[in-house]
């Protein structure tokens, strides 16, 4: 079964840092794009980065250049998101999703993980 | 950056009835259209991507449609489980950019 597990959310003060983590497990991790979309309280999905296959392409939401890094290690099937600078704004909940693709550019994102809940609070 | 708008915002529908969702781009994207169901505690599910291709294992109550700047969403019959929230994503260019939801409640 193809799964995505977050975890590394909680709560943080206004100015700090987490790392959010992302456990892949029924597919070939080392073969897919990813990605990171959030959703604030009450608020819409927003796409927060992708990252390629080996880690050589990375993109970004305009808003969270700098601050945000997204990264990914293979071996252990595992996607990151290092969150610095956190302001209450980042609160959501974020997502990890795998992102498919097909010959002729079209995308999409699935699975997606249950979500891991960041607080930015003091 | 492609702004992506919904309507309505929220819908109140009936068991049995045919439902149908909007999504308008800001700009023509082909066919990159992609639609998600959100409930609430679970994780997205992909309802439909290229903008009328149904993801194995969704009911074929839905369905998709719309080219260039205009979509819909629709589901043919209603069923208890459809109430949700559900999302139109454009997948042409970065930064990926989602509609603002459309609160689907039983009436």
């Amino acid at each position: 079964e193809v799964q995505l597990v977050e975890s590394g959310g909680g709560l943080v003060q206004p100015g700090g840092s987490l790392r959010l983590s992302c456990a892949a497990s029924g597919f070939t991790f080392s073969s897919y794009w990813m990605s990171w979309v959030r959703q604030a309280p009450g608020k819409g999905l927003e796409w927060v980065a992708n990252i390629k296959q080996d880690g050589s392409e990375k993109y970004y939401v305009d808003s969270l250049k700098g601050r945000f890094t997204i990264s990914r290690d293979n071996a252990k099937n595992s996607l990151y998101l290092q969150m610095n600078s956190l302001r209450a704004e980042d609160t959501a909940v974020y997502y990890c999703a795998r992102r498919m693709a097909a010959a002729d550019r079209y995308n999409w994102f699935d699975p997606w993980g249950q979500g891991t809940l960041v607080t930015v609070s003091s | 950056d492609i702004q992506m708008t919904q309507s309505p915002s929220s819908l109140s529908a009936s068991v049995g009835d045919r439902v149908t969702i909007t999504c308008r781009a800001s700009q023509t994207i082909g066919n990159f259209l992609n639609w998600y169901q959100l409930k609430q505690g679970q994780a997205p599910n992909l309802l439909i991507y290229a903008a009328y291709t149904v993801q194995n294992a969704v009911p074929s109550r839905f369905s998709g449609s719309g080219s260039g700047t205009d979509f819909t969403l629709t589901i043919s019959s209603l069923q208890p489980e459809d109430f949700a929230t559900y999302y139109c994503q454009q997948s042409h260019s970065i930064p990926y950019t989602f509609g603002p939801g459309t609160k689907l409640e039983i009436k």
